[in-house]
């Protein structure tokens, strides 16, 4: 399809793992977004990459989350030494809005639910 | 500090009739403004946005009205169908800051 995708579209793991959550963007898309889910709430803001650089990366909660978009593509959220709190969806979204234009949609992916035990 | 705020966790309305959504927010540096909706398992879906620099806009069945004095905006479904029952988020973003700030949602309920 020509959407956002994200694998796993869910996970499970323990408390302290390591895990990697996966978007592929829709093609020619040059911003990339980070948002997380929790129950009952909208979406949050965690990062934004333009290309390959993370222009905004304001709403990463701690240094155990880090996400990469080596290639300007795909981009990986990682998020180390796990916690139960870090259990919610993530979402991934893609826009072929330059930054300095206007009209900001944004175009989500499924998400990955994150279930930490 | 909630920026935008959906202050109705859920509505019901008959179909065929009016639903309006409204969204509430604090920051005046916020000069765009989108809505979203969201069923069960499935990422948000865009479905209508506007410029600070308008007061309305309209696609179809869907109308949002911007009121920048009163911070408020609304979103307008007429005539609602079935289909229309989903989770609505308003979102918000301002300038060079590309990161859309969320409402709490509203699920919306149409019944026949």
């Amino acid at each position: 399809g020509a959407g956002v995708s994200q694998t796993p579209s869910n996970k499970v793991t323990e408390k302290g793992k390591y895990v990697e959550l996966r978007c592929d963007p829709i093609s020619g898309h040059t911003a990339l977004y980070w948002y997380r889910q929790s129950l009952g709430q909208g979406p949050e803001f965690l990062i934004y990459f333009q290309g390959t650089g993370a222009a905004d990366d304001s709403g990463l909660p701690n240094d155990r989350f880090f996400a990469v978009r080596p290639e300007g593509s795909v981009s990986t959220l990682k998020i180390q030494r796990t916690e139960r709190g870090d259990s919610a969806v993530y979402l991934c979204a893609s826009s072929s809005t330059p930054p300095l234009a206007g009209g900001n949609e944004q175009f989500f992916g499924p998400g990955t639910r994150l279930t930490v035990l | 500090d909630q920026q935008v705020k959906q202050n109705s966790p859920s509505l019901s309305v008959q179909e065929g009739r009016i639903s309006i959504l409204n969204c509430d927010y604090t920051n005046s540096m916020f000069d765009y403004f989108l809505w979203y909706k969201k069923y069960p398992a499935e990422g948000p879906t865009f479905l209508i946005s506007i410029s600070s620099i308008k007061d309305k806009n309209e696609d179809g069945r869907f109308t949002v009205f911007l009121n920048k004095s009163a911070k408020h905006l609304s979103l307008h479904i007429v005539p609602s169908q079935p289909g229309d029952s989903a989770v609505y988020f308003c979102a918000a973003s301002s300038g060079l800051a590309q990161k859309l700030v969320f409402g709490q949602g509203t699920r919306l309920t149409i019944n026949p």
